[in-house]
């Protein structure tokens, strides 16, 4: 089971691209959700997904959208990046209806200058 | 406004004592928590949780103790170890109406000497 995994790893953009980041849940569970850790804070809640619909939405603009696919895996995208956008992104992956166990990826680590 | 609140943003223990993090919350809605830990470049990894219905929850070195009138919860861990070193994360949810969204507190960084 390879777990939550997330691409890329490590991104630089300048400030007014766009940006996207890949996650692939773990093997069995459908609902993602997308986090922003900044340094020395907490994971910041930025939306979740199942079924292919954004069901949860944190206090994030919307320059923040995301998508998911058939297969389960997500999307994040972010647009008109600025440079408080600069985070390590987590996805995190859960079974619906089960306790909200979440198992994480690794990160992006975005960026922005 | 902070709805998970860890007041310590670090702990230093001896290896073999006890640790103790709190985590206090506001929002009398959650009624599932948990705790997560955090080694640098890695993403957060389960630890423990407990049930708003319950006090308390033990998982071999790890008991975690919900007092709801406070609105506090504790992580305890005993004996200590160098490898529980890392960075904790209080989290909680409101099952009953927002699902799996999930809120994390700040954090607080144990260090555990040996």
């Amino acid at each position: 089971d390879a777990g939550v995994t997330q691409s890329p790893t490590h991104l630089i953009k300048t400030r007014g691209q766009q940006v996207t980041l890949r996650c692939s849940p773990k093997s069995g569970h459908d609902t993602v959700s997308w986090y922003q850790q900044a340094l020395g804070q907490g994971p910041q809640f930025i939306f979740q997904y199942y079924e292919e619909e954004e069901r949860q939405r944190g206090n994030f603009p919307d320059r923040f959208s995301g998508h998911q696919f058939p297969n389960y895996s997500s999307e994040l995208n972010v647009n008109a990046l600025l440079l408080g956008d600069s985070a390590l992104y987590l996805c995190a992956s859960s079974a619906r209806g089960m306790n909200t166990e979440a198992f994480f990826g690794q990160g992006t680590r975005l960026t922005v200058v | 406004d902070q709805q998970v609140k860890q007041n310590s943003p670090s702990l230093s223990v001896q290896e073999g004592r006890i640790s103790i993090l709190n985590c206090d919350y506001t929002n009398s809605m959650f009624d599932y928590f948990l705790w997560y830990k955090k080694y640098p470049a890695e993403g957060p990894t389960f630890l423990i949780s407990i049930s708003s219905i319950k006090d308390k929850n033990e998982d071999g070195r790890f008991t975690v103790f919900l007092n709801k009138s406070a609105k506090h919860l504790s992580l305890h861990i005993v004996p200590s170890q160098p490898g529980d070193s890392a960075v904790y994360f209080c989290a909680a949810s409101a099952m009953k109406t927002s699902y799996d969204k999930v809120i994390f507190g700040p954090g607080t960084s144990l260090s555990v000497i040996p």
